[in-house]
Parts: C-alpha cells; sequence; structure tokens
C-alpha cells in the first residue's frame, strides 16, 4: 500500500541506452514531480505535472521526456544516457489541503550510467 | 545561485539533548516552510511545516521557528534519540506561485546513544 511507487529502485546501464523510470502514486493528488539528487546532494525540481498537464519544465535537456497516461502516474523516459545523468531521482506528489500543498515523495531511483 | 541554504553540513548532538537545525532563504515570496527526514536509499519524509502567517509550529518533539525579516528558520529536536539521525532537508515555496518545493542541502545529524 505505498503511497508513492517508483520502479526500479536501482538502475544501472550503459552510455547511450534509452531508459525509463515508472512512478506511480495511490493517493489521489492532483500535481506529481520529478526531482534528481545530484552527486552534491541537491535536491532539484525538473518537472511537474497538474491532471496530466505539465506545469514545470526547469530547462531540463531534450533528452529527458516525462509521460503522464493519467493523474496517478508520471513516468520519466531518458533517451542518449550521459554520464553526468547518474544521480537518484525521485518522485513526489502533492494535494492541496486548507490552501497549502501537502508532498509526498516516493523512495528514489538510484540510476548509474557507466 | 541557492535560494534556500543549510550551511551546517552536519551536527552531532548526545542523546536527551536538543538538536537545532537552521535554514536560510533569499526569496521573499517563499510563503510556506517544511522539514524533511530521510534515511539512506529512502525518499525524503514529511516531519514539520510552517505557513509565513505564524512564527512557530510545534508537533510532540519537534518545533520549527520562523524569523521572516531574517529570512531564517529553524528546526529543534527536543529531546534528540538516536533515532532521529538521518539527512533532515529544509524546503521552501511559493504558494501563490508555481507551488514547486526547493530545497536545501540537507544536515546530517547524528544523535549519540
Amino acid at each position: 500500500d505505498t503511497a508513492v511507487s517508483q520502479t526500479p529502485k536501482y538502475l544501472v546501464t550503459q552510455m547511450g541506452n534509452d531508459k525509463s523510470i515508472k512512478c506511480e502514486q495511490n493517493l489521489g493528488h492532483d500535481t506529481m514531480y520529478w526531482y534528481k539528487q545530484d552527486s552534491k546532494k541537491f535536491l532539484k525540481i525538473m518537472f511537474s505535472y497538474n491532471n496530466k498537464e505539465l506545469i514545470i519544465n526547469e530547462t531540463v535537456p531534450n533528452r529527458f521526456s516525462p509521460k503522464s497516461p493519467d493523474k496517478a502516474h508520471l513516468n520519466l523516459h531518458i533517451n542518449s544516457l550521459e554520464l553526468g545523468d547518474s544521480a537518484v531521482y525521485f518522485c513526489a506528489s502533492s494535494h492541496e489541503i486548507s490552501g497549502l500543498r501537502g508532498y509526498t515523495f516516493g523512495s528514489g531511483t538510484r540510476l548509474t550510467v557507466v | 545561485d541557492q535560494q534556500v541554504k543549510q550551511n551546517s553540513p552536519s551536527l552531532s548532538v548526545q542523546e536527551g539533548r536538543i538538536s537545532i537545525l537552521n535554514c536560510d532563504y533569499t526569496n521573499s515570496m517563499f510563503d510556506y516552510f517544511l522539514w524533511y527526514k530521510k534515511y539512506p536509499a529512502e525518499g525524503p519524509t514529511f516531519l514539520i511545516s510552517i505557513s509565513s502567517i505564524k512564527d512557530k509550529n510545534e508537533d510532540g518533539r519537534f518545533t520549527v521557528f520562523l524569523n521572516k525579516s531574517a529570512k531564517h528558520l529553524s528546526l529543534h529536536i527536543v529531546p534528540s534519540q538516536p533515532g532521529d539521525s538521518a539527512v533532515y532537508f529544509c524546503a521552501a515555496s511559493d504558494q501563490g506561485g508555481s507551488e514547486k518545493l526547493v530545497f536545501g542541502k540537507g544536515t546530517k545529524l547524528t544523535v549519540n546513544p
């Protein structure tokens, strides 16, 4: 009954490959996000979707393409993987309670590009 | 351009004592602040939050203080317990704008038995 679940948890792949990370939330939240935690440990937002509509795109390379088939799912597809893409990717979701947003994170996907 | 700063990368305290974690921000549009706790190989877990209309919010052993004029917030944990050992992230958002969370770099808290 995990609230925000991501698969896979670990992903090791070679440079130049294309890979996808999947995310699902069963909280009924209306907004979903992808965050990246790089080697310097900064957690930075990449994308945000509200009810399947892209609302934030933080100057992420075009090789990264999010897809939201419905408001419970937000997948991340990465083309032509590069060494610098190695990081931990966190999916999150949020909804508004009394005018403020509550955010819930998944457990992360550690991507290693070799 | 770090909008949320946690200047102490680590903090070590004795069990039973108070832990104080600090956070500074630069964006005056931020009006909602959150603390997250993160264990290795897990995602950040929500701990406590505060809206800019308040200067203090308390939940059990955890209290967050907000000083808007100084653009500073702090998380107090008292008494500290070994299970509190984790990385603590401060986050801020502009609830009237994009609502995205902007995170600090985190402070690793170690509570020694």
